[in-house]
């Protein structure tokens, strides 16, 4: 199956800085990539759809201005969470869409990042 | 809106005992529905996933879904669970047009020796 990863796994920062997670797909293309933010024991919640070239799409209740996501390239996406606080604390898991011109395929995950604010 | 319902928030199983997982789905004309499992701290892989055609779903690790539409449901099974599948799993139903996923709650796999 397709790989997907993610930069850094874990980090550890002090509240009030940035943080930039990048999400890559190894040995395919996706053009739409998701964000995913997962807390202990819990599901994992959708924060935004990344469109290659173009804004990405938030999920109600998530700051855009808080969670910015870029989408440069076919194979990269980059979340950077804004001046963090101990809440932002939280395991972020990317995902990468595989399509076949318009079927649907599946989404392929990243292993995740842990990010601890201080 | 759609919606993914996982009854059951925790289980245990004797290991070498059967699995049953519930899922229940909320919306789709064409469902396009996905186990995954995760286990500490690691991301999600793809147990099995049924598009269209034969309801029965082989998966890897020996599991196996049966997509029924009259019941909106798409249970996981597995016949004799080992202590390795001790693990959370997650029930998930994906739009055609957006390619979203939507989660179920997930459900807690605790395995007795």
């Amino acid at each position: 199956g397709a790989v997907v990863s993610q930069h850094p796994s874990w980090v550890i920062c002090k509240s009030g800085t940035s943080v930039k997670i990048e999400c890559r797909s190894l040995d395919f293309q996706a053009t739409t990539m998701f964000w995913y933010r997962q807390f202990p024991k819990q599901s994992l919640m959708l924060m935004a759809t990344s469109n290659e070239g173009s804004k990405a799409t938030y999920e109600q209740g998530v700051e855009k201005d808080k969670f910015l996501i870029n989408h440069a390239s076919l194979t990269l996406s980059t979340l950077t969470v804004t001046s963090a606080h101990p809440e932002d604390s939280s395991f972020y898991i990317c995902s990468a869409l595989e399509r076949t011109g318009l079927r649907y395929n599946e989404q392929f995950f990243g292993p995740g990042t842990r990010l601890t604010v201080l | 809106a759609q919606s993914v319902t996982q009854p059951d928030i925790h289980i245990t199983v004797s290991e070498g005992a059967s699995l049953e997982l519930r899922c229940n789905y909320s919306y789709g004309a064409t469902p396009y529905l996905f186990w995954y499992v995760q286990s500490p701290g690691q991301g999600l892989q793809l147990l099995l996933k049924y598009f269209s055609g034969d309801t029965l779903v082989q998966g890897i690790k020996g599991f196996e879904a049966e997509f029924k539409r009259s019941q909106s449901s798409f249970n996981l099974r597995k016949p004799s669970v080992h202590w390795s599948d001790a693990a959370e799993y997650f029930c998930a139903h994906g739009s055609s047009n957006t390619g979203k996923l939507i989660f179920g709650q997930g459900t807690t796999l605790q395995v007795k020796p």
